[in-house]
């Protein structure tokens, strides 16, 4: 089974960029769907947009459209989001999730935006 | 664009009893692209249920889903204290794709 790790808790200033990475390891990566979900805290999640990294096209969802980039690097199963122009209220963890079933998550990476 | 309304906010239930959890969609959609998630205390969301009853690899058949249209239940049966946290519906449309999670419905101990 895929498992997907995500790179390490990230503080930022308002105004600035963040990008977080997702590793697959185990299993077949580059043919499913990655997603990416913000979970603000007290929040449920919210899908932000995802990638198959064998067509390499992203979506997003229209509220993260323009401000966020989803790419992959297929020789490496990793997964980024880059978010740009980061406020407070995008305070949250972000997670990746495999398949169009979200089968399989990483472990969380928390984005503290704070000036 | 689909909403889901999850109810209760909170439900309350003893060990060993029955829970039902609701999921309503504001119009109505495919029974195939509805999934409910657990959620504990810092971890991420578990897949329990995808196509609104096939229940995922490892989950217990003590958890069962139902519905179609815009009505769509959860149950959980004989509950285990490791049952009661944060429970998530959730609907995917492919083209081009969308999801949308409900608010949420939390289990506790009562």
């Amino acid at each position: 089974q895929v498992q997907l790790v995500q790179s390490g808790a990230e503080v930022k200033k308002p105004g600035s960029s963040v990008k977080v990475s997702c590793k697959g390891s185990g299993g077949r990566f580059n043919n499913y769907g990655i997603n990416w979900v913000r979970q603000a805290p007290g929040q449920g999640p919210e899908w932000m947009g995802r990638i198959i990294p064998m067509l390499g096209v992203p979506s997003y969802a229209q509220k993260f459209q323009g401000r966020i980039t989803i790419t992959a690097d297929k020789s490496t199963s990793t997964v980024y989001m880059e978010m740009r122009a980061l406020r407070s209220e995008d305070t949250a963890v972000f997670y990746c999730a495999r398949g169009e079933d979200f089968e399989s998550w990483g472990q969380g990476t928390l984005v503290t935006v704070s000036s | 664009e689909i909403v889901l309304t999850q109810s209760p906010g909170t439900l309350s239930v003893s060990p060993g009893e029955r829970a039902t959890l609701s999921c309503r969609a504001s119009q109505s959609v495919s029974s195939s692209y509805l999934a409910w998630y657990q959620q504990k205390p810092g971890q991420a969301p578990r897949l329990l249920i995808y196509g609104s009853s096939s229940r995922a690899a490892g989950i217990p058949d003590r958890f069962s889903g139902s519905g179609s249209g815009t009505d769509f239940t959860l149950s959980i049966i004989r509950l285990e204290p490791e049952d009661f946290a944060v429970y998530y519906c959730q609907h995917y449309r492919s083209s081009p794709p969308r999801y949308t999670f409900g608010q949420g419905t939390r289990l506790e101990i009562k």
